[in-house]
């Protein structure tokens, strides 16, 4: 199984600022991964895919980057909805697996 | 607009059986797979099981295999999880998801719509 480790588990960000989060996978995914953002009481929502394709509907300021082993997402200008959080997920290998999330909050 | 709503979720007793209904509206059911995701009370998000657009070919997590069967009603626009050999374990909130399928049928597990959840709780 592929394990996914993200980091920081929180990351503690003005509004404004840049937030900047990282996934690793433990074998290589080529960019087979997803970013889901999931807010207090509510389902959570896919942001990217495909390591850098945001999904419909998903603001610019949210982007992601990498392949292979090492991801980023990173979110330009937060704002306060954006205080959540926040999933990767590899579906290059069976089993599907996520990270343990990554807490957004405001510092 | 897409929309997943799960429902039959409960209070059960171990070794129990449970089934989730998850029915689905705004878009064409036979052309999409489906998984079942869940997420125990306060931790992170564990997928459970998926299968294909028509309903073949299924997928499913170690910790459920044997126990919990998926399958649709195309005829229903609905999906479905039978769950058996209930365990404490089990105590979740489960998202029924939409997801990818390749031109060749092969299941992705890109969940793009998720439902709003139904939670099952495993206790004596």
């Amino acid at each position: 199984e592929i394990v996914m480790t993200q980091s920081p588990a929180t990351l503690s960000v003005s509004l404004g600022e840049r937030a900047t989060l990282s996934c690793r996978a433990s074998q290589n995914v080529d960019s087979l991964l997803a970013w889901y953002q999931q807010k207090p009481g509510q389902s959570p929502r896919l942001l990217i895919h495909d390591a850098s394709t945001r999904a419909t509907g998903i603001p610019a300021r949210f982007s992601g980057s990498g392949s292979g082993t090492e991801f980023t997402l990173t979110i330009s200008g937060l704002q306060s909805e954006d205080f959540a959080v926040y999933y990767c997920q590899q579906y290059r290998h069976w089993t599907p697996t996520f990270g343990q999330g990554t807490r957004v909050e405001i510092k | 607009e897409v929309q997943l709503l799960e429902s039959g979720g409960g209070l059960m007793q171990p070794g129990g059986s449970l089934r989730l209904s998850c029915a689905t509206s705004g878009y064409s059911f036979s052309s999409y797979a489906m998984s079942w995701v869940r997420q125990a009370p306060g931790k992170g998000l564990e997928w459970v099981s998926a299968l294909d657009s028509r309903g073949a070919t299924t997928h499913y997590a170690d910790s459920v295999r044997g126990r919990f069967t998926i399958s649709r009603d195309i005829s229903r626009s609905t999906l479905y999880l039978q769950m058996t050999s209930l365990r404490a374990e089990d105590t979740a909130t489960y998202y029924c998801t939409r997801d990818e399928e390749t031109d060749s049928g092969l299941v992705v597990t890109r969940h793009d719509y998720w439902g709003q959840g139904v939670l099952v709780t495993v206790s004596s």
